[in-house]
């Protein structure tokens, strides 16, 4: 089957870093999404992996080993608009559908 | 930037109504996609078009239809809603190539009665 798992909720404080995990189990893999999505708006794309490896992108940064099924969302010096649900979507098949994970929720204290 | 869009953005429909969604894209792009989404859940796809006259449903039972008779055009019918519909539906589009990511429209917040 497919899943995927990421933690339903994290805190962490402005200024701070926080690392969001994301594990999955499929078959057909061909890539693995990140996106954010405040809270009552579309989801937005932050990045793509496809080969092993960190991806650096500004503030944000995501990583992908796929031999473990892991990814992680790595977001650095946090700001009060970084608070949002983080999805972990991976892409699957010759059409690379999505299959998405539920969310973590973000919330970053002053 | 994404260009694509959604409406109506709110709908508060009562049981037994016929409703469609609008989903409209500028883009070119080939490939679209409806989810519906609860609050602080997953996004569930419940179709998804490859082109036109093509659709397919997704991995979520849903009693609506889709239909793809121009490429910018993906619209969503619900021929019968009931308060079970109550739900967010996300439309996205896609370019071709393995890379090109889902852009999202806003997005339609209906609540049946």
């Amino acid at each position: 089957g497919q899943n995927i798992d990421q933690p339903t909720e994290m805190t962490a404080t402005e200024g701070a870093i926080v690392q969001i995990n994301c594990t999955y189990q499929t078959s057909g893999f061909n890539g693995l999404f990140w996106y954010q999505q405040h809270a009552g708006e579309a989801p937005t794309f932050l990045s793509y992996n496809v080969l092993d490896g960190l991806e650096e992108k500004g503030r944000f940064s995501s990583f992908l080993s796929r031999s473990k099924g892991y990814s992680y969302l790595l977001l650095k010096e946090l700001q009060m608009k970084d608070s949002a649900s983080y999805l972990c979507a991976v892409g699957k098949g010759s059409n690379y559908q999505l299959i998405w994970g539920a969310g973590t929720k973000l919330i970053i204290k002053p | 930037e994404a260009d694509i869009y959604q409406t109506p953005r709110y709908l508060v429909i009562g049981t037994g109504k016929k409703i469609t969604l609008e989903c409209s894209q500028t883009m070119g792009h080939d490939k679209m996609y409806w989810y519906q989404q609860d609050p602080g859940m997953e996004l569930h796809l419940i179709h998804y078009s490859y082109g036109v006259n093509s659709t397919e449903k997704g991995d979520l039972s849903s009693e609506s239809t889709v239909s793809r008779i121009r490429t910018e055009h993906f619209p969503l019918t619900l021929e019968s809603a009931r308060p079970s519909h109550t739900s967010q539906y996300l439309c996205a589009s896609r370019a071709r190539g393995s890379q090109e990511t889902q852009y999202f429209g806003p997005g339609t917040r209906l609540l049946v009665l």
